[in-house]
């Protein structure tokens, strides 16, 4: 089923600690989104890549990063985890010229 | 950029009532309104939408509607069900164009519906 993939559905990580999210999607989307959800807040950007190779930051980046080698793949990284950190993130892809987001179904991250 | 404002935050209704959400938006260049609905433990998943050139759409039990000039659009869910229940979104955009940051969503924060049986 075309879509897109987010690994792990969940994770239990160590302040301190490096770990990378990440989002594959099958539909050759040229725009990739991360979110991170957070209750009370709803959906806040962190970071876009509008096509492969270009990336922006978007309104809570800092802690994260992003790489966009190529169309399917767009991995967020947090280098050094905070109890902050501790969300539901999920990916979302859009079409160029099209409207409407497509969804991953999220990975849930505690930070401890 | 934009600014989109949601509310009710929570929302509770009984089965078969009705049950109204409003959102208004801030940047007059936005044309694109999505509504998402979230269940517990999934994505967001895109219920309906309209685009500026419409007042009103509505598909079965929802309908949503838009009023450019004050800004604000609305979700209408008739003849609720405890199926409904989950956390709703509104969001606005610019028209969107390959290769640039038009086309982003701004969301609102969300609306959490339930439907009593």
């Amino acid at each position: 089923t075309a879509g897109i993939t987010q690994a792990p559905t969940s994770q239990i990580l160590a302040a301190g600690r490096s770990m990378t999210l990440r989002c594959t999607q099958d539909m050759r989307h040229n725009a990739m989104y991360w979110y991170r959800q957070d209750l009370g807040l709803g959906l806040r950007l962190i970071h876009y890549s509008n096509t492969a190779g270009t990336t922006g930051k978007g309104e809570v980046p800092d802690g994260y990063s992003v790489s966009r080698a190529n169309t399917d793949d767009f991995p967020l990284t947090l280098a050094s985890a905070v109890p902050s950190q501790t969300s539901v993130y999920f990916c979302a892809s859009r079409d160029s010229g099209a409207y409407g987001y497509t969804f991953g179904s999220g990975t849930r991250l505690t930070v401890v | 950029g934009e600014n989109v404002e949601q509310h009710p935050s929570t929302l509770s209704v009984q089965e078969g009532d009705s049950a109204v959400i409003k959102c208004t938006y801030s940047d007059s260049a936005s044309n694109y309104f999505p509504w998402y609905k979230q269940e517990l433990g999934k994505g967001p998943q895109l219920i309906i939408d309209i685009r500026s050139n419409v007042g009103e759409k509505k598909d079965q039990r929802i309908a949503v509607t838009l009023n450019k000039t004050a800004k604000h659009f609305s979700l209408h869910i008739t003849e609720t069900q405890p199926e409904d229940s989950a956390v709703y979104f509104c969001a606005a955009s610019n028209p969107p164009a390959r290769g640039s940051t038009l086309g982003r969503l701004y969301f609102g924060r969300g609306t959490q519906l339930t439907v009593w049986p």
